[in-house]
């Protein structure tokens, strides 16, 4: 079947502007993460979504960031007033459900933003 | 903050050539750990779950081992070819009675040549 989808693939924003990323998991995958990868750092946790909630928020580097799952399927994240410090690449995973630890978390290609 | 760590961050290696990679991580508190290859403008793809200390995986000429008492697993390649070139990554996931929130490494880089 499909595997977890994003985009876009490429985004170019000016410093100020608001940018959205979008995820579509596997189609049945209860959970759903969002990570990033800043140049030279690993890839870092930043939210993760059990059906339509967020049960923990605490990777979100700042109030600029935000995250919302509706119908238990696509995500959207949100980052307001993009700092140049936000220039990553963003990658979005689904598992089957987030109570099953150890779960392998299944990976989209990604968005690379850029911000001048 | 966990500490993940690999090495060596890059290597290159003929093909044919047998190479392994190192993850250290939390001897406390483990749950279980996560190998990836993600290769340039792929998505991630994951090669091992890992969860009982002294476990060995294997998938073709890949092959894992886990030492959890001591908080390392080691990755081999026999016989690396050149679709082996990627970035290799673990991933630790301590126990939290529900999530499986990951903390990567930041990766080996392997190139294979000819």
């Amino acid at each position: 079947g499909a595997g977890v989808s994003q985009s876009p693939s490429n985004k170019v924003t000016e410093k100020g502007k608001d940018v959205e990323l979008r995820c579509d998991p596997i189609s049945g995958h209860t959970a759903l993460y969002w990570y990033r990868q800043s140049l030279g750092q690993g890839l870092e946790f930043l939210i993760y979504f059990q059906g339509n909630s967020a049960p923990d928020k605490s990777g979100l580097p700042s109030d600029r960031f935000s995250a919302e799952r509706t119908g238990g399927s696509v995500s959207t994240l949100t980052i307001q007033r993009t700092q140049q410090e936000d220039s990553a690449v963003y990658l979005c995973a689904s598992s089957l459900a987030l109570d099953r630890m150890g779960d392998t978390q299944y990976f989209g290609p990604g968005t690379r933003l850029t911000v001048l | 903050i966990l500490n993940v760590e690999q090495s060596p961050q890059s290597l290159h290696v003929q093909e044919g050539d047998s190479t392994n990679f190192t993850c250290s991580f939390p001897s406390s508190n483990f749950y279980a750990l996560h190998w990836y290859r993600w290769e340039t403008a792929k998505s991630p793809e994951a090669l091992f779950v890992m969860t009982l200390n002294g476990d060995e995986k294997k998938k073709g000429r890949i092959s894992a081992t886990l030492n959890t008492k001591e908080g390392y697993s080691y990755l081999y390649i026999k016989g690396s070819q050149p679709e082996d070139s990627a970035t290799y990554l673990c991933a630790f996931n301590p126990y939290t009675g529900t999530a499986s929130k990951l903390t990567f490494g930041t990766g080996t880089r392997l190139q294979v040549t000819l």
